[in-house]
């Protein structure tokens, strides 16, 4: 099993910088992956790190510490549309050779003008 | 390509009444898996796939059941559905390639009365 932990709620200011952090323990990791989710929508993909460092998508990045069970979703240039749920997810479980994610409860992140 | 398709988008069941939620994907994923997403809970783990022919049990399979006839479809079965099975239903693939992130259908609102 492991635990994924994610701050429940953060705002921020359109124009601006935030991160998002997620600390797990696992017993077999490999990868983590960060999900975006609109109110009433499904999760769309957003990043997946399994090496450690920075990882770059637009305004998007994601960082891996794996010895310090750590990882952050860096959104720069906030716009309103930002304003989501941001899922961490850990994959880890080994069943018949696949590896399953597992899902933090998510952050929801407010971003106002 | 319509990615995965999930049908229905909302239902209302009576205790004790059984259904299938259906889903299908057209992209010749390996890997399906069936979540549920509840307040406050994120998403937890119900039955997943890793190919035709093969299911696992997830985080939380009690009172449901899957099968998977066709690398397209995987159904998932309420037998005797309970209150506590209200929740949003999705279905999710993936390739079989390490970095890939999984595809979200657009979910199934179940409420049981």
């Amino acid at each position: 099993g492991q635990n994924i932990d994610q701050p429940t709620e953060m705002t921020a200011t359109e124009g601006a910088i935030v991160q998002i952090n997620c600390t797990y323990q696992t017993s077999g990791f490999n990868g983590l992956f960060w999900y975006q989710q609109h109110a009433g929508e499904a999760p769309t993909f957003l990043s997946y790190n399994v090496l450690d460092g920075l990882e770059e998508k637009g305004r998007f990045s994601s960082f891996l510490s794996r010895s310090k069970g750590y990882s952050y979703l860096l959104l720069k240039e906030l716009q309103m549309k930002d304003s989501a749920s941001y899922l961490c997810a850990v994959r880890d479980r080994e069943r018949g050779g696949s590896y399953i994610p597992t899902f933090g409860r998510g952050t929801s992140l407010i971003v106002h003008p | 390509n319509a990615g995965v398709t999930q049908t229905p988008k909302f239902q209302v069941l009576k205790t004790g009444q059984s259904m299938t939620l259906q889903c299908a994907q057209d992209m010749n994923h390996e890997y399906m898996s069936w979540y549920r997403q509840d307040p406050g809970m994120g998403l937890r783990l119900i039955h997943y796939s890793v190919g035709a022919g093969i299911t696992d049990q997830g985080e939380v399979p009690n009172g449901y059941n899957v099968s998977r006839s066709t690398t397209e479809d995987f159904p998932l079965r309420l037998l005797s559905a309970a209150p506590s099975q209200t929740s949003v239903y999705f279905c999710a693939s993936r390739p079989d390639r390490v970095l890939s992130g999984y595809t979200f259908g657009s979910g199934t609102r179940l409420t049981v009365v």
